[in-house]
């Protein structure tokens, strides 16, 4: 079945490191998103890519980088230049217009010890 | 720019009983506008999707929603919850041109016997 598989489900890091959060999607869609939800903030727009090789900042991109070598995955890396990195974060695809809407992994929740 | 605004942080209904979820977006143009449901760290699930047409709008799990130029709105509605429709809703705004979509802070809906 078609899906976005977002991976690890559980992440704990040490203050100062880096990690990187793995998504990957098979409906074969153009855009990708990356989304971080804290609670009563909603979701919050931290990265995203409408084609291969090319991404753009979103709302809270700081201390956040990521890659779209290819069209079907979209790595996150949360570096130690993130004040406070411990939330749920959530990839998203789309087939690259707003109308189709976003279909989303089941989320990768880190924290940081 | 498109906002939503969700006015409700928690709402606890009857089991059985009717519920209306609200929602408000700001955009001048036609939006298309979303309702999405969370189950406890788990991804969003799209419930339904409006772009143009009928405004009255019928999703999944017996949800249903109605587009509302004059009052801004796309209140999310269901005649008679069930306990297992407990979870956070959101609502999302997006326009033509934009692949991007706004989301709400969310709603947390506790359903009791």
């Amino acid at each position: 079945d078609g899906g976005i598989t977002q991976s690890p489900k559980y992440l704990f890091r040490k203050e100062g490191q880096n990690v990187t959060l793995s998504c990957e999607q098979n409906l074969n869609h153009d855009a990708m998103y990356w989304y971080r939800q804290d609670p009563g903030q909603g979701l919050r727009l931290i990265y995203y890519s409408q084609i291969v090789n090319d991404f753009q900042k979103g709302d809270i991109a700081e201390g956040y980088s990521v890659s779209r070598e290819k069209k079907e995955s979209f790595p996150l890396t949360v570096t130690s230049a993130q004040k406070n990195p411990t939330a749920f974060y959530l990839c998203a695809s789309s087939m690259g217009g707003a109308d189709y809407g976003y279909t989303f992994g089941s989320g990768t929740r880190l924290t940081v010890v | 720019a498109q906002s939503v605004t969700q006015p409700d942080i928690h709402i606890t209904v009857s089991e059985g009983a009717s519920l209306e979820l609200r929602c408000n977006y700001s955009y001048g143009a036609t939006p298309y506008l979303f309702w999405y449901v969370q189950s406890p760290g788990q991804g969003l699930q799209l419930l339904l999707k409006y772009f143009s047409g009928d405004t009255l709008v019928q999703g999944i799990k017996g949800f249903e929603a109605e587009f509302k130029r004059s009052q801004s709105s796309f209140n999310l509605r269901k005649p008679s919850v069930h306990w297992s429709d407990a979870a956070e809703y959101f609502c999302a705004v997006g326009n033509f041109g934009n692949e991007k979509l706004t989301f709400g802070t969310g709603t947390r809906l506790t359903i009791i016997p």
